[in-house]
């Protein structure tokens, strides 16, 4: 089978640097993408990482170990914005996508 | 660039009642998908087509739900007939076939209550 595991909450305050972990177990592996959803919004698009590394776009970076099976999400100088929930999601070879259960973002004053 | 399209936007049934949920995605985007995510749950994919041919139905439940794709370009997905835990957004997304990223684009979503 496949399984995704986030946490499910994370909190932290406006400038800040906040990192989402994503653990995954499936079979034939081929890239790890990142959502941002908003309460009532559609998922858009981070990040994707198919080689191992840091990709970096702008406040936001993401993480893969292929190794590991795990990758993270860094966001960094936190603004009230970034309050969403954030979904991990393996792409298969076959292409099929399985997206994790989302963590959810707080961003405090 | 028009968006990802979706309609109806909200939708309120009684169980055993039909539905059907209408998608245009993005134009040029061969790739469709349909997703279903229920409340403070990642999406779960349901179908995936490429152009007008099925890639991935291994989650649909297919006793009751039904999806089609007639000209590779618009999409309807149908519940019939619906039970309670299908109260959710369905969500259509698109992308473009031939592109290791896959970045998926998703429409508003059509939230269904079932009552």
């Amino acid at each position: 089978g496949q399984s995704l595991e986030q946490p499910s909450e994370v909190t932290a305050v406006e400038g800040a640097i906040v990192q989402i972990n994503c653990t995954y177990q499936t079979s034939g592996f081929y890239g790890l993408s990142w959502y941002q959803q908003h309460d009532g919004g559609a998922p858009t698009f981070l990040s994707y990482n198919g080689l191992d590394g840091l990709e970096e776009t702008g406040r936001f970076s993401s993480f893969l170990s292929r190794s590991d099976s795990y990758g993270y999400l860094l966001l960094q100088e936190l603004q009230m914005k970034d309050s969403a929930s954030y979904f991990c999601a393996v792409k298969n070879y076959g292409q099929n996508f399985v997206f994790g259960p989302g963590t959810r973002l707080s961003v405090l004053p | 660039e028009a968006g990802v399209a979706q309609s109806p936007r909200y939708k309120i049934i009684e169980k055993r009642q039909s539905v059907a949920f209408w998608c245009n995605p993005i134009s040029g985007h061969a790739t469709l998908y349909w997703y279903q995510q229920i409340l403070g749950q990642g999406p779960k994919l349901l179908i995936q087509f490429q152009n007008n041919g099925v890639v991935d139905d291994s989650q649909l439940p297919k006793d009751r739900f039904s999806a089609e794709r007639l000209k590779g370009v618009d999409s309807t997905l149908k519940i019939q007939p619906a039970k309670l835990e299908d109260s959710a957004v369905y969500l259509c997304a698109s992308s473009l076939e031939r592109e290791v990223v896959n970045e998926q684009f998703f429409g508003p979503g059509t939230r269904l209550t079932v009552l």
